[in-house]
């Protein structure tokens, strides 16, 4: 089945301690990408990738990290998470390829930063 | 002027009505225009793909684009109760600008 996974799905951590959130798809996608939806401020690109070892900050990409070192993996970093990056976070891909940008989101991980 | 707008709602209708949900934008190099439907706790999911100006149809559901106006629509034609979610609408001027430009999203509730 086509998918993009995302892991873990639920995370309550602590301020300042360092945390991974993996995602990974099947579909060998190019492009990769990183949000966070928040109430009333929707969907805001954090980071995306256009191919391995090509990544680039989108919209909010203030405290974060991320890196491709293989087509099906786009891990998101967060080195010294904050309570301001409690959100909900997605990762979606698409093929990239110009004229159909349709992007397949994994189900999503709720993080909590007390 | 944020480059797409989308009203927040919540939307709530009775089962069988017709729902229009709305974007505008103000970004005229987008030429790709998306709805996606998030139902609760889940990931986005594509509903309707439309390129340029127009109408497509897909069972109960039609999308409208009018780049003109920038302007652009989703009718649910027979709305369910398992049409109820958030809609959100995203735009993209393609080539190679892979990005999506999305709106807040809509919460729709149809009420059986």
């Amino acid at each position: 089945e086509a998918q993009v996974t995302q892991n873990p799905r639920y995370l309550i951590t602590v301020t300042g301690k360092k945390l991974t959130v993996t995602c990974s798809q099947n579909m060998n996608h190019e492009y990769m990408s990183w949000y966070r939806q928040d109430p009333g401020l929707g969907l805001r690109q954090i980071y995306y990738s256009m191919n391995v070892e090509v990544t680039d900050k989108g919209d909010v990409p203030e405290g974060y990290k991320v890196s491709r070192k293989e087509k099906r993996n786009f891990p998101l970093i967060l080195e010294s998470p904050s309570p301001n990056q409690t959100s909900l976070y997605f990762c979606a891909s698409s093929l990239g390829q110009g004229y159909r940008n349709e992007q397949f989101f994994g189900p999503g991980t709720r993080l909590t930063v007390l | 002027q944020k480059e797409v707008e989308q009203d927040p709602g919540p939307l709530s209708v009775p089962e069988g009505a017709i729902v229009s949900l709305n974007c505008t934008y103000s970004n005229s190099a987008f030429q790709y225009f998306m709805w996606y439907r998030q139902y609760s706790r889940k990931g986005p999911e594509l509903l309707m793909y439309t390129y340029s100006s127009g109408n497509k149809e897909d069972g109960r559901f039609t999308a409208q684009v009018d780049k003109s106006s920038k302007y652009i629509s989703l009718f649910i034609r027979d709305s369910q109760p398992s049409d109820s979610a958030t809609y959100l609408c995203a735009m993209n001027s393609g080539g190679s600008n892979y990005k999506l430009t999305f709106g807040k999203g809509t919460l729709l509730t149809v009420n059986p």
